[in-house]
């Protein structure tokens, strides 16, 4: 079954409302990696995290690896009409690094 | 560096045909991942390779499906028999994968496969 769920599945925002997705997974991970695809392209790497615990941002974007290295999220500030796509979170197993996992992914719809 | 390059980027076959898919990972990059994404829906993982060994497959359907990476030239993605249902984009992506793990992954622009 699905190792790696997100949550929501798809989300509409007017342009400046902020946006955040969770990213949860069934087994420890050793790092987490976020996606995104605008509509009709292909995925394109944002951000790799590592450390339990660990934030990272990219200008409106914050980044979270959780404590027990099992979630995630992903949080947009003033959502603009550029951030419209699907953000997928993916990493690989802690236990197993052959097994590489991707989240269901978020689709995102900012209203100008 | 040229990125990773994926051919045909459209590929239409009718039903029993054979449609074969090919991916170029970028230059220096021994890794490739291969997916499948259905309309509207998220990213499927198929099958994880390093040249010339296949580390994992367990997203790809038993039967009818193969891939490849071999030593010289692209990795492929093999479809006997196509059905309606293998209407997708497949979506191909390299790694330099080091000994810390799995690394960012550089996808290819993807071939949407068409059956009629």
């Amino acid at each position: 079954g699905q190792q790696v769920m997100q949550i929501p599945q798809y989300q509409h925002v007017q342009e400046g409302e902020d946006f955040t997705t969770y990213c949860n997974s069934s087994t420890t991970l050793s790092n987490i990696q976020w996606y995104k695809q605008r509509p009709g392209g292909h995925p394109v790497f944002l951000i790799q995290l590592v450390k339990s615990g660990e934030v990272k941002k990219q200008k409106r974007l914050t980044f979270q690896f959780g404590e027990a290295k099992k979630n995630s999220s992903l949080h947009i500030t003033a959502t603009q009409t550029t951030d419209v796509g699907t953000y997928f979170c993916a990493g690989p197993s802690r236990y197993n690094f052959n097994k590489f996992y991707f989240g269901s992914g978020t689709k995102l719809n900012v209203k100008p | 560096n040229a990125g990773v390059m994926q051919n045909p980027r459209h590929l239409v076959r009718r039903r029993g045909q054979e449609a074969r898919l090919r991916c170029s990972p970028m230059k220096g990059h021994s890794h490739v991942y291969w997916y499948r994404q259905l309309p509207e829906e998220g990213l499927k993982f198929m099958v994880y390779l390093q040249k010339e060994n296949i580390i994992d497959e367990s997203g790809m359907p038993k039967e009818r499906f193969s891939a490849e990476f071999p030593k010289e030239g692209p990795s492929i993605l093999r479809i006997q028999q196509v059905v309606r249902g293998d209407s997708a984009a497949y979506f191909c992506a390299s790694s330099p994968r080091t000994s810390g793990g799995h690394n960012e992954q550089f996808f290819g622009p993807g071939t949407r496969l068409t059956v009629l």
